[in-house]
């Protein structure tokens, strides 16, 4: 079955800070991974996807099979980072269907 | 075209009552989805549409609940007989073309059953 684990509930850090947000996940084939972000009083939306192999926002995250995880990393955060971050995960089979982690909490302190 | 909008945006019902909400995706996507929110969680999947073909439902999805998606446009999401666990945001996505497997959130519509 399909599982996306963050465990980190809620993440502070100060500006300028790296940051990195956990994500693992559980699937027996081959998965599409994501994260998608909500700031304050917007709606979710994509930050960025394993496939893309992309730098969103200065954010970067690599999918490693071998760990099953698909962290997501910044060098220097800024405070316009302070936001909701869920990590989410597409099997082959689901036909677009997205399983999501239950959110890590970023705060940027200044 | 504005995105995936979603109405009513607040609903507040007393337990029993049936509830109606509607999702307008964007326009040339093919895809819909319905997800479900609740305090400390992430989005659960509840269904989803390829044009006016529900092709697959959650177990979350009991037989209170019943979505359609009429001409392949707009979608519905009908829940009967209202219980306070319902109460959650309840979030419309959309996805199709090139980009089949990036979803596009709507703001969602928060329900409150009392």
């Amino acid at each position: 079955a399909q599982r996306v684990t963050q465990p980190e509930k809620l993440l502070s850090v100060f500006k300028g800070a790296p940051v990195e947000l956990k994500c693992n996940y559980s699937y027996s084939g081959s998965p599409e991974l994501f994260w998608y972000v909500q700031y304050s009083r917007q709606r979710l939306q994509l930050l960025l996807r394993h496939i893309s192999r992309e730098s969103i926002k200065g954010f970067t995250a690599d999918l490693n099979k071998g760990e099953t995880s698909f962290h997501l990393k910044k060098p220097f955060a800024q405070e316009e980072d302070s936001a909701m971050y869920y990590c989410a995960l597409r099997g082959g089979s689901t036909l677009g269907r997205l399983y999501f982690g239950r959110g890590t909490q970023l705060t940027v302190w200044p | 075209d504005t995105g995936v909008s979603q109405d009513p945006r607040h609903k507040i019902t007393k337990r029993g009552q049936n509830v109606t909400f509607r999702c307008d995706p964007i326009s040339e996507h093919n895809r819909l989805y319905w997800y479900r929110q609740t305090l400390g969680q992430g989005p659960e999947f509840l269904t989803y549409f390829q044009n006016e073909a529900q092709l697959e439902k959650s177990r979350l999805l009991s037989d209170r609940f019943s979505a359609e998606r009429p001409k392949g446009s707009f979608s519905t999401l009908e829940i009967q007989r209202t219980e306070q666990g319902d109460s959650a945001m309840y979030l419309c996505a959309s996805s199709g073309g090139a980009g089949a497997n990036v979803l596009t959130f709507g703001a969602g519509s928060r329900l409150t059953v009392l």
